[in-house]
C-alpha cells in the first residue's frame, strides 16, 4: 500500500536558519511527489512537485526538494527561513499512475503534516 | 473563477441532520475530488470526478456520504444523519485534467456536528 510519512509534527527553526522537512513515501508505482503549504484559515497551495524529471525540483519561495530513490524520500528544504514561512507543511502522494493519460491520476495520499514556526 | 470555491465556509449541524456541501471548482477545470481533514491529520482523499463521471470513491466512509457532479462543474457532498465523527473540515480540489498532477484547493467546509 503508498504511504507516505513526515517526520516531526513540529519544526522549530530560527529566522534565517536553514528549513529541513522530512518526508518518506512507500510506492509500487512511479511515484509523483508533492509539497502543499496551509497557512491558517486558507486552502492548501502547492510548493512545488516531483513528476519523474529532474531529481532536484524547485518550488515557490525559495523552497525546494530532492526525490531520492534509494532512501524514498523527497524531503523540504529553504536555506533560510523567514518568518512568513511558518504554516503547515504537507507531503503528498498521487495515489495511483494512468497509461491511459500518460501520468498521474486520481487522489492525493497525504501525510499528516509538519507544522513549521520561525522565532525572530 | 479565479480559484476553488466552498459554501458554506463554516456548518454547524445537530446530529441526525443532513448537510450539502458545495464545491464550485475552477473554470474548466475536467477533475473535481473531495477530501476529509481531520484536526492535526492531514486531508484524506473522499471521492473524485472527471467531468460528471465519478471515478473512484472508495474514500467515502460508508452509505451516509455521497457526491454528485451533475453537470460536470459544481459538485456537492451529502451526509446524511449527520454523526460527532463526521466533524471535520471538508476540501474541494480541481485541476485541469485527469492527467495534470496539480490540483488546486478551496478554502474548505468547517463541518461540526453537535
Amino acid at each position: 500500500a503508498q504511504s507516505v510519512t513526515q517526520l516531526g509534527s513540529h519544526v522549530s527553526v530560527s529566522e534565517g536558519a536553514l528549513v529541513l522537512l522530512r518526508c518518506n513515501y512507500s510506492s509500487s508505482v512511479p511515484p509523483y511527489l508533492f509539497w502543499y503549504v496551509q497557512y491558517p484559515n486558507q486552502g492548501l497551495q502547492l510548493l512545488l512537485k516531483y513528476t519523474s524529471a529532474a531529481t532536484l525540483v524547485k518550488g515557490i519561495n525559495g523552497f525546494e526538494a530532492e526525490f531520492k530513490k534509494s532512501e524514498t524520500s523527497f524531503h523540504l528544504t529553504k536555506p533560510s527561513a523567514h518568518m512568513s514561512d511558518a504554516a503547515e507543511y504537507f507531503c503528498a502522494h498521487a495515489r495511483g499512475f494512468s497509461r491511459d493519460y500518460g501520468g498521474s491520476q486520481g487522489n492525493l495520499i497525504f501525510g499528516k503534516g509538519t507544522k513549521l514556526s520561525v522565532k525572530p | 473563477g479565479a480559484g476553488v470555491s466552498q459554501s458554506p465556509r463554516y456548518k454547524v449541524t445537530k446530529r441526525g441532520q443532513d448537510v450539502a456541501l458545495r464545491c464550485d471548482p475552477i473554470s474548466g477545470h475536467v477533475s473535481l475530488y473531495w477530501y476529509r481533514q481531520a484536526l492535526g491529520q492531514g486531508p484524506e482523499f473522499l471521492t473524485y470526478f472527471n467531468y460528471e463521471a465519478q471515478q473512484d470513491k472508495s474514500g467515502l466512509p460508508n452509505d451516509r456520504f455521497s457526491a454528485e457532479r451533475p453537470e460536470g462543474s459544481i459538485s456537492t457532498l451529502t451526509i446524511q444523519r449527520t454523526e460527532q465523527r463526521d466533524s471535520a473540515m471538508y476540501r474541494c480540489a480541481s485541476s485541469v485534467s485527469p492527467s495534470t498532477d496539480t490540483q488546486y484547493f478551496g478554502p474548505g467546509t468547517r463541518l461540526t456536528v453537535l
